[in-house]
């Protein structure tokens, strides 16, 4: 079992460039939400999605667009880059039952200069 | 809507010392609270969980939390550190019935001294 898988683990853009990082996971987890650690601030979620199909935006979705195409995969893309949004992005699901707790993705380190 | 402070953002203790890490929450409706560790250059794992029943619970590595309704508190516990407990550690909340949106805490960085 992978569990949640995060690509790429480092990443460089420059202002105005846009990317997608992507998150896939193999536990048929329902539920998935990205989340941004930025220091002293602790995890902000960005966006999450309860199911294939369905999005919503959390506490700071702006510059960023996601989709669940597939129960598996929750891929987060940045429009157009900015300095604001260096940051560590992860992705962390939960079955969908019950909060039990999410699992998480060892994280992308992305700098934006 | 929900809110998490942890009270302290760095604690140093030394080795076998005991610790508490302090959180409290913020909601109008009944929660789920939940402990996270990070270890440095890693993802968050959960720690400990609670969901409902016993307000004492106990959580991987030794460590347990003791939820306080009427104090709004959640805090973590361990009665002897480790050198490989200096970690991040984050509290979270999420509402019963809200689905499953969680919010975190800003972290407390423990510091394990020899």
């Amino acid at each position: 079992n992978a569990g949640v898988t995060q690509t790429p683990k480092f990443q460089v853009l420059k202002t105005g460039q846009s990317m997608t990082l992507q998150c896939a996971q193999d536990m048929n987890h329902e539920y998935m939400s990205w989340y941004r650690q930025d220091p002293g601030m602790g995890l902000r979620l960005i966006h999450y999605s309860v199911g294939a199909g369905i999005t919503d935006q959390g506490e700071v979705p702006n510059g960023y667009n996601v989709s669940r195409s597939t129960t598996e995969d929750f891929p987060l893309r940045l429009l157009s880059a900015a300095p604001s949004q260096t940051s560590v992005y992860f992705c962390a699901s939960i079955l969908g039952t019950v909060n039990y707790g999410y699992t998480f993705g060892s994280g992308t380190r992305l700098t934006v200069v | 809507a929900q809110s998490v402070t942890q009270l302290d953002s760095q604690v140093p203790v030394f080795e076998e010392a005991p610790v508490e890490l302090r959180c409290n929450y913020s909601s109008s409706v009944s929660v789920y609270l939940f402990w996270y560790v990070q270890y440095p250059n890693q993802g968050l794992q959960l720690l400990l969980k609670y969901l409902s029943g016993s307000t004492l619970v106990k959580g991987i590595n030794g460590f347990e939390a003791e939820f306080n309704k009427s104090q709004t508190s959640f805090h973590l516990r361990k009665p002897s550190v480790h050198i490989s407990d200096t970690a991040e550690y984050f509290c979270a909340v999420s509402e019963e019935t809200g689905g499953f949106k969680t919010i975190f805490g800003a972290g407390t960085r423990l510091f394990v001294k020899a």
